[in-house]
């Protein structure tokens, strides 16, 4: 079956300090990946999304980049945070084909200081 | 333009049976999911419709009508454990990877 694994679960970070988090996918090959930041009581806004090595697609202007260095690895980066970059910052894998359902890691929570 | 709408909260007694509404707006159409969303957790799909009609899963049922661009989530014998958010959500355009979501609907369940 097929396994998403994100971390840091949580992570305190001060302003202008850099930032990386990680994704991993198991269980399945060439999947779409998905970067995604929920604010508090908010929806869902798409940050990034993929669907191939090195492939990427950037949906809001802002210091965030992501990358795609293997098939199933997906990392979002910051040099330097801001106070606005806090959140909730959850990945996603989804099959290929049609339409298909997106499953979500556990996510993180970013507070800057 | 693409957007989806969803009633912000809604509020039913256990045991009880509830609707939760999804308008969409999308560029073309090749399907709607739903997702549930427990406080501070990650978001797990429920459900997925394509074709007109119901589609039931054990209590939860999801109904789509292509024709007047709207959805709903059925959930019938309501458990305290229903209390979550429940996010609509559709590719932005036809054939694309690009999901839009709704903001989500609260929904508390009360003794």
């Amino acid at each position: 079956s097929q396994t998403i694994h994100q971390w840091p679960a949580t992570l305190v970070q001060p302003v202008g300090s850099p930032l990386s988090l990680e994704c991993t996918v198991e269980g399945t090959s060439n999947p779409n990946l998905y970067w995604y930041r929920q604010a508090a009581g908010r929806g869902l806004q798409l940050l990034f999304y993929s669907v191939g090595i090195g492939q990427i697609s950037s949906e809001v202007p802002q210091n965030l980049s992501a990358s795609r260095p293997q098939d199933r690895q997906f990392i979002l980066s910051s040099k330097k945070l801001l106070l606005s970059d806090s959140g909730f910052y959850l990945c996603a894998w989804s099959g290929r084909g049609g339409s298909q359902p997106q499953h979500f890691g556990d996510g993180t929570r970013l507070s800057i200081l | 333009g693409q957007n989806i709408d969803q009633p912000t909260e809604m509020t039913a007694t256990e045991g009880a049976i509830v609707q939760i509404n999804c308008t969409y707006q999308t560029s073309g159409f090749n399907g709607l999911f739903w997702y549930q969303q427990h406080a501070g957790e990650a978001p797990t799909f429920l459900s997925y419709n394509v074709l007109d009609g119901l589609e039931e899963k054990g209590r939860f049922s999801s109904f789509l009508s292509r024709s007047k661009g709207y959805s709903y989530l059925l959930l019938k014998e309501l458990q305290m454990k229903d209390s979550a958010s429940y996010l609509c959500a559709a590719p932005a355009t036809s054939g694309t990877y690009k999901y839009i979501f709704g903001t989500g609907t609260r929904l508390k369940v009360l003794a």
